[in-house]
């Protein structure tokens, strides 16, 4: 079975300041990876994915992800935190089952930026 | 731009009653997805529906069932509700060609006393 792990449940930064948000996953096979973001009372919203290729993937917002399969780790980071980038940010896993996909998620991670 | 709709966002039923959430999308998706999201669990997958009339049970099933009679359409039924069901529900959809984004709705907080 797969699983995604988030090993901070809560990260505070300063704006302007780097963030760095960690996911580690187990799985048997090459996963897909995803992050998402979500802003209070909202929904998901997709900030990047990696399927294969080059292993730092960019995003919106800002955000880039590297996938370390020898870490079997895809975090995320940011170089410059603005203060509407406090959320909460899930690490996914997607396995493949037939042609489709399902995703795991991870807990998440609760960042506040403070001014 | 693409779109799913929880019909409603915020719900308070009682403990017993027949629950029904709604969710619609409008990118003609094969599949969709009903989550539960709980603070310190992360998102658990319910259900999900590769097509119409067509389900699967995600990890944490027991307690709900789904409908999915037309494409765009998934509904979440809690057959008799209890407080433990007290949640955030997401629906989501995805296109069957592989590797697409899966797009959330903006979910439906229930409330079961």
């Amino acid at each position: 079975a797969q699983s995604v792990t988030q090993p901070d449940i809560h990260i505070t930064v300063s704006e302007g300041a780097s963030l760095e948000l960690r996911c580690n996953y187990s799985y048997g096979a090459t996963p897909y990876l995803f992050w998402y973001v979500q802003s209070p009372g909202q929904g998901l919203q997709l900030l990047l994915k990696y399927f294969s290729g080059d292993t730092l993937v960019q995003g919106i917002k800002g955000f880039e992800a590297e996938f370390k399969r020898s870490q079997s780790s895809f975090n995320l980071r940011k170089p410059s935190v603005h203060w509407s980038d406090a959320a909460e940010y899930f690490c996914a896993v997607a396995r493949k089952r037939s042609n489709d996909y399902k995703l795991s998620f991870g807990a998440g991670t609760t960042v506040t930026v403070r001014a | 731009d693409v779109k799913v709709t929880q019909s409603s966002r915020y719900l308070v039923k009682r403990t017993g009653e027949k629950v029904f959430l709604e969710c619609v999308q409008d990118m003609d998706h094969e599949n969709m997805f009903w989550y539960r999201q709980d603070p310190g669990l992360g998102l658990r997958l319910i259900y999900f529906s590769y097509d119409v009339k067509m389900k699967e049970k995600g990890d944490i099933p027991e307690g709900y069932s789904v409908s999915r009679e037309k494409k765009e359409r998934f509904s979440l039924i809690l057959e008799s509700a209890s407080t433990n069901q007290t949640s955030m529900y997401l629906c989501a959809s995805s296109s069957r060609v592989g590797r697409d984004t899966i797009y959330f709705g903006e979910g439906s907080w229930l409330t079961v006393v």
